[in-house]
């Protein structure tokens, strides 16, 4: 069964310090990564996914995220963090075949100190 | 273009009782999945909906059940409420043409508590 581990439940950074968070995941085939964000009382918005190709992928908001398969990884990264960047993150694998259907993290909360 | 929209925003319900939700997508979306979202479980998926015809389900208990009307507008029903059915339930939408080529965008979610 596919899983995902957001080894970090709380991540604390300076506004303007760069950001990464961390997601591990298992799944026996290509998988379909995805992050998304949550601020307080909103629903989720999809930052960034990754189906194929270059392992690099760049998302709304400022983020980007690299694939790591020899590592299981699909870390988020941010060069520079914004106050407004302060809310809970997801990491999500998909089923291949193309349907959204997650298995999600149990997310990384981002404050951000000014 | 208006956003996902989900109706009631805030229930509270007593156990035993059943409880339907309401969501109603993008323009144009073909495509409506339900998301379970509880501090102890996290965010699980509940089961999608396309054409008015249910394509995938996730494992929960057929006390949770859905339908998708012709115009795309999606209800999801909870019978027999359980103090564990308390939850921000999610919904998205999506045009439904694969995830590889498509975007889901989120409601707002509506939020089950149950005493």
């Amino acid at each position: 069964a596919q899983s995902v581990t957001q080894p970090d439940i709380h991540i604390t950074v300076s506004e303007g310090a760069s950001l990464e968070l961390r997601c591990n995941y298992s799944y026996g085939a290509t998988p379909y990564l995805f992050w998304y964000v949550q601020s307080p009382g909103q629903g989720l918005q999809l930052l960034l996914k990754y189906f194929s190709g270059d392992t690099l992928v760049q998302g709304i908001k400022g983020f980007e995220a690299e694939f790591k398969r020899s590592q299981s990884s699909f870390n988020l990264r941010k060069p520079s963090v914004h106050w407004s960047d302060a809310a809970e993150y997801f990491c999500a694998v998909g089923l291949s075949g193309g349907s959204y259907i997650p298995t999600f993290g149990r997310g990384t909360s981002l404050i951000v100190h000014p | 273009k208006a956003g996902v929209t989900q109706t009631p925003r805030y229930l509270i319900k007593t156990r035993g009782q059943q409880v339907t939700l309401s969501c109603s997508p993008i323009s144009g979306h073909r495509s409506v999945s339900w998301y379970q979202q509880t501090p102890g479980q996290g965010l699980q998926f509940l089961f999608e909906y396309f054409s008015e015809t249910q394509r995938n389900k996730g494992n929960f208990p057929g006390r949770f059940s859905g339908r998708q009307f012709s115009n795309s507008r999606s209800e999801m029903n909870v019978s027999t409420l359980e103090l564990g059915d308390s939850a921000l339930y999610l919904c998205a939408s999506s045009s439904g043409r694969g995830a590889d080529t498509d975007t889901q965008y989120f409601g707002p979610g509506t939020r089950l508590t149950v005493l």
